[in-house]
């Protein structure tokens, strides 16, 4: 199984400004998702990242407002960009298991005021 | 858009009780995730079921799938109060290769609270 670690766990940011959530597994992947989780609901996929392409997204999701990074097979990264108080609620970032399956990180808390 | 939707919303139960969660989705899959949520942290994966299963155990965990009411049910039998969590469904669609037989699509969740 793979140990997926995000940083920061949670944050209080300012309207406007912007927050880039770093992901990191201790073993290589190819595939990693981004998933965006409002408070009380389920989870939203926001992209799908795979190492040497652009990231995918989803419906409703742009990459002017979630620019994602990949850079090699254990990392990535998504910055929200010019927060509202719309964008709090904790991302999550995962990666490929075994069998269809995904492993998750902690994920990130994110209040914005 | 949302897949699955699970009832109840909320189960509260006594601890050794057994706790059912109902599973709906909408289009045809590949197979059927349960994984569960403690308050605040990420979500662990508990068992997969594929469209040509009808019924999966692990442990205290039962999953049945009935694709043709396109539905299925996590039951988790003598509940502890570590059992306290959120669980929630997530299908792969039918057809899905390559990344897309990645791509879990969830459900709204059951909030499980297990009295000691």
């Amino acid at each position: 199984s793979a140990v997926i670690s995000q940083k920061p766990s949670r944050d209080i940011c300012q309207r406007g400004t912007s927050l880039t959530i770093q992901c990191q597994v201790d073993s290589q992947v190819t595939m990693m998702f981004w998933y965006r989780q409002q408070p009380g609901q389920s989870l939203t996929l926001i992209a799908t990242a795979n190492q040497g392409s652009e990231a995918t997204y989803e419906s409703g999701f742009v990459i002017d407002k979630f620019p994602i990074s990949r850079p090699n097979l254990t990392f990535s990264t998504l910055t929200v960009s010019n927060m509202s108080p719309e964008d709090s609620s904790i991302y999550l970032c995962s990666a490929e298991g075994s069998q269809e399956t995904q492993y998750f990180g902690p994920g990130t808390r994110l209040l914005v005021l | 858009s949302q897949q699955g939707e699970e009832d109840p919303q909320a189960l509260s139960i006594q601890e050794g009780e057994n706790a059912t969660m109902n599973c709906s989705y909408k289009t045809s899959i590949n197979n059927l995730q349960w994984y569960r949520q403690n308050s605040g942290r990420g979500l662990v994966h508990l068992i997969l079921i594929r469209s040509n299963e009808r019924e999966k155990h692990s442990g205290r965990l039962r999953v049945t799938l009935d694709t043709s009411k396109k539905s299925s049910s996590l039951l988790i039998t003598a509940s502890r109060a570590a059992d306290t969590a959120s669980y929630f469904c997530a299908t792969v669609g039918h057809g899905d290769s390559g990344a897309g037989s990645y791509q879990l699509t969830f459900g709204k969740g059951t909030k499980l609270s297990v009295i000691p």
